[in-house]
């Protein structure tokens, strides 16, 4: 059974920085590229970066180009999504989800979701 | 506002159809999978359809997908209690942006409710 899990959301003051990790289990980690997701409380789904196979190719929506940066260590099978310079905005739960949103087989499953909050 | 554009809800009553539609344009629908999510309250999203009009092993039949052009649906036949969600389609959008084509990008979400 494929598994993603989440951590290392939290509460985090405006101006600062967070990292997500997401541990996954249950295929070949290093042969699906991977998706970050998140949604705003009361919001509706916003895909935030995918990152290939290999870590080559790294795609980010214009809401946190130059912020956020997305890695993986496929040696470890983790993904990890380094927030910079959060904003009150960047509130959401986190998704880490397998696959890429415009490949065929879709992006599926996700993570349960790791909560981030940006306050003073 | 969102590139793929949803009615923001639909209703019917159970044992009904609903349609879901999703207006995207040349460079995300028109030439990219379209897939779609399920999102329930205080559950992670579920796929429902990929690539366009394919169904995951253990999604009823009752959910289909479709595309014609820059516009795609999904259809819930049979409409049940259990499939007030929220919905949402997914896509490619391989316009240039800051010197890096492609990003990701959904819908802005369709409520069902079920009378």
């Amino acid at each position: 059974e494929v598994q993603l899990l989440e951590s290392g959301g939290g509460l985090v003051q405006p101006g600062g920085s967070l990292r997500l990790s997401c541990g996954v289990s249950g295929f070949t980690f290093g042969s699906d590229a991977m998706t970050w997701v998140r949604q705003a409380p009361g919001k509706g789904l916003e895909w935030v970066a995918s990152i290939d196979e290999s870590g080559s190719y790294r795609h980010y929506a214009d809401s946190v180009k130059g912020r956020f940066s997305i890695s993986r260590d496929n040696s470890r099978d983790t993904l990890s999504l380094q927030m910079h310079s959060l904003r009150v905005e960047d509130t959401a739960f986190y998704y880490c989800v397998k696959g890429g949103i415009g490949r065929a087989p879709g992006i599926d499953p996700w993570g349960q979701g790791t909560l981030v909050t940006v306050s003073s | 506002q969102s590139i793929l554009t949803q009615p923001p809800s639909v209703s019917a009553a159970p044992g009904q159809k609903v349609s879901i539609s999703c207006s995207g344009s040349s460079s995300n629908i028109g030439i990219k999978y379209v897939s779609w999510y399920q999102k329930l309250p205080g559950t992670a999203p579920r796929l429902l359809i990929y690539g366009d009009n394919k169904r995951p092993s253990g999604i009823p039949d009752r959910f289909s997908g479709s595309k014609s052009g820059t516009s795609a649906t999904l259809e819930i036949t049979g409409l049940q209690t259990g499939d007030e969600a929220d919905y949402y389609c997914g896509a490619w959008d391989i316009t240039l942006s800051d010197g890096v084509y492609g990003a990701g990008v959904f819908g802005g979400g369709t409520r069902v409710t079920v009378l």
